[in-house]
């Protein structure tokens, strides 16, 4: 069964930061991973895709690598503004049973100050 | 903007009752997943269907169903409500079922709330 987990679960950070959060899952059998945020009572927006054969997708400001041995995935935040505030969440997506089922993290709520 | 659709946005019931959440995939997307976000966790795997057939589950009782149309929209039931049910509902399409890079695109999602 796969678990996804992500550190930190709350991090603050000054605005203009760079900055990482972390995701890792036990079972290295994925087909992708995906980076998504969240606003509060919101749905899920997806930032970013690494198919299981990549290592690295970038988007702007965004960054996510992915490490299937070692079953880790980091997304980079470069100058991070207040908009960024959110909820990061990673999941990875399996065959399992039948179907495609993503299994996510319970995330990283991010809070950037002014 | 993703181009899936929930309805209604908010919904309250008691204990017991059923109640149906509806979704409007995207057009030609022949994959809809349904997740459940309780509050401060990750969205949890319920279903899944393909072409208005279902082909995986997570570990949800029996009382958690669905149907897809092939207009695009599904639903989900959920009978016997217990408080545990309260969550936000999220539905999510894909063009298809096949892996290898495509992206599920998730709804704004349904608040349920059980009294």
């Amino acid at each position: 069964k796969q678990e996804v987990t992500q550190i930190p679960a709350a991090l603050s950070v000054p605005e203009g930061e760079n900055l990482v959060l972390n995701c890792s899952f036990t079972d290295s059998a994925i087909y992708n991973l995906q980076w998504f945020r969240q606003d509060p009572g919101k749905g899920l927006t997806s930032l970013l895709l690494i198919q299981s054969s990549q290592r690295e997708q970038t988007s702007g400001r965004l960054n996510a690598s992915l490490d299937k041995s070692s079953g880790r995935s980091t997304l980079y935040i470069a100058a991070s503004q207040p908009g960024d505030s959110a909820t990061y969440l990673c999941a990875s997506l399996s065959l399992t049973g039948g179907g495609n089922k993503l299994t996510f993290g319970t995330g990283t709520q991010l809070k950037v100050e002014l | 903007e993703t181009g899936v659709t929930q309805s209604p946005t908010h919904l309250i019931k008691t204990r017991g009752q059923q109640v149906t959440l509806r979704c409007s995939s995207q057009s030609g997307h022949n994959t809809v997943s349904w997740y459940q976000q309780a509050l401060g966790q990750g969205p949890q795997f319920i279903f899944q269907y393909y072409r208005e057939e279902e082909n995986g589950r997570g570990n949800f009782p029996p009382r958690f169903s669905g149907l897809q149309f092939p207009n695009y929209s599904s639903e989900l039931n959920v009978n016997a409500l217990e408080l545990d049910d309260s969550a936000l509902y999220l539905c999510a399409s894909s063009l298809d079922m096949f892996p290898g890079g495509d992206t599920q695109y998730f709804g704004p999602g349904t608040r349920l709330t059980v009294l």
